[in-house]
């Protein structure tokens, strides 16, 4: 079967830090890869999303970047966290042509 | 473009009462429709789907029934439970040109559910 990971679980980190959140899937090949943000309540966010190794594409200009060095492994970075920067990121998979994407368990970032 | 309009509530509701959920959408063609659950510090679950028209997405006594007519995906269950509350989110997935590779999620429904 089919699982998430994502780490850290939390992280509070300083304002101006550098960031990086990792995502893998296992038990699928080639699957779309998603990077969600919610933030201060329960709206979803669409960040950034891959179809492939190295192809990214992002929805939202801002300081944060993807990348996709592996087929299951997708990494949200940023060079300077801003304080609104704060939220609960997700990473999700979807077979690609499927239907539903399934959710990791997140992690919740907070910047200080 | 694509969009998901749900009751933000929250709804507070007493065990065993009848929940309703409002999602209506607006999206060219005929999109796929979601229901997703969040519990508390949890990413999201996928709880029913329905991809056609009058479809019924079904799953642990929740339904959604889709409605092109009213461009609806309302979701409902006739006795909720303490461990039904959660943020409940309907999204909906384009199945048109370059916008099927993604959902489009309404803002959320915080359910409480007291015994």
């Amino acid at each position: 079967s089919q699982t998430i990971h994502q780490w850290p679980a939390t992280l509070v980190q300083p304002v101006g830090s550098p960031l990086s959140l990792e995502c893998t899937v296992e038990g699928t090949s080639n699957p779309n890869l998603y990077w969600y943000r919610q933030a201060a309540g329960r709206g979803l966010q669409l960040l950034f999303y891959s179809v492939g190794i190295g192809q990214i594409s992002s929805e939202v200009p801002q300081n944060l970047s993807a990348s996709r060095p592996q087929d299951r492994q997708f990494i949200l970075s940023s060079k300077k966290l801003l304080l609104s920067d704060s939220g609960f990121y997700l990473c999700a998979w979807r077979v690609q042509g499927g239907y539903e994407q399934y959710f990791g368990p997140g992690t919740r970032l907070t910047v200080t | 473009g694509d969009s998901v309009t749900q009751m933000e509530g929250p709804v507070t509701l007493s065990e065993e009462a009848f929940l309703t959920i409002n999602c209506t959408y607006t999206a060219t063609g005929y999109p796929s429709l979601f229901w997703y659950v969040q519990y508390p510090g949890e990413g999201l679950q996928l709880l029913l789907k329905a991809t056609k028209a009058d479809d019924k997405g079904s799953n642990k006594g929740f339904e959604a029934t889709y409605r092109k007519e009213t461009t609806s995906f309302h979701l409902e269950k006739g006795s909720v439970q303490v461990s039904d509350s959660a943020v409940y989110f309907c999204a909906l997935r384009s199945n048109s040109g370059g916008s099927n590779y993604k959902l489009t999620f309404g803002k959320g429904t915080l359910l409480t559910v007291n015994p």
